[in-house]
């Protein structure tokens, strides 16, 4: 069945730092990709999206291209904020489906 | 205007017993989401609504689950016979319709804790 992988945390980077979060999906069709954000005290919410081969998602300076050939969908940020420590996920939607199947998510820290 | 709301937040409950769970979606949405997320598992999906049918029950980890909607709008998810292991955190979404690529907003979660 569909499933996402996406890197272990907690990853902690400094204050300016450059993030990648790795994500990689297994999917039997053409599906849709999400980056979801949970901030501390907070309910999910989305973060990005991508919906076709190249798409390129973006969103508060975060930025995930959807790579078929590699079947990825890497988060990245140029600068990171203290105010970006969160957990994210990777999800997916298959075509036709209507649930998302997300990652086990990844815990950030950003110190200052 | 208003989010999707869950209630209540915080259940704490001895083995055994039964929880109803509820959701109010945002208004006008209709289709409506339950996931759970739990350490170590991620977040799983449950059972999926469109209007007040279930068209998808296969996230439903045993038959002690169980969900309905009405009108088209809140729904209540109810555990029977709870068990340590129900332990998590119970999530619910809408979005406008149905389908991966409408965008599905999230609740703030009812966490469930087993005794």
């Amino acid at each position: 069945g569909d499933s996402v992988t996406q890197m272990e945390g907690p990853v902690t980077l400094s204050e300016e730092a450059f993030l990648t979060i790795n994500c990689t999906y297994t999917a039997t069709g053409y599906p849709s990709l999400f980056w979801y954000v949970q901030y501390p005290g907070e309910g999910l919410q989305l973060l990005l999206k991508a919906t076709k081969a190249d798409d390129k998602g973006s969103n508060k300076g975060f930025e995930a291209t959807y790579r078929k050939e590699t079947t990825s969908f890497h988060l990245e940020k140029g600068s990171v904020q203290v105010s970006d420590s969160a957990v994210y996920f990777c999800a997916l939607s298959d075509l036709g489906d209507d649930k998302i199947i997300f990652g086990k998510g990844t815990r950030l820290h950003i110190l200052p | 205007g208003a989010g999707v709301s869950q209630s209540p937040s915080n259940k704490v409950t001895e083995k055994g017993k039964d929880v109803e769970l509820r959701c109010d979606p945002i208004s006008g949405h209709t289709a409506l989401y339950w996931y759970r997320q739990s350490l170590g598992q991620g977040l799983e999906f449950l059972i999926y609504f469109q209007g007040n049918s279930a068209p998808d029950k296969s996230g439903l980890p045993s038959d002690r689950f169980s969900a309905e909607r009405t009108g088209g709008s809140v729904s209540t998810l109810t555990i029977q016979h709870t068990q340590q292991e129900d332990s998590a955190v119970y999530l619910c979404a809408s979005s406008f319709r149905g389908g991966g690529s409408y965008e599905q907003y999230f609740g703030p979660g009812t966490r469930l804790t087993v005794t």
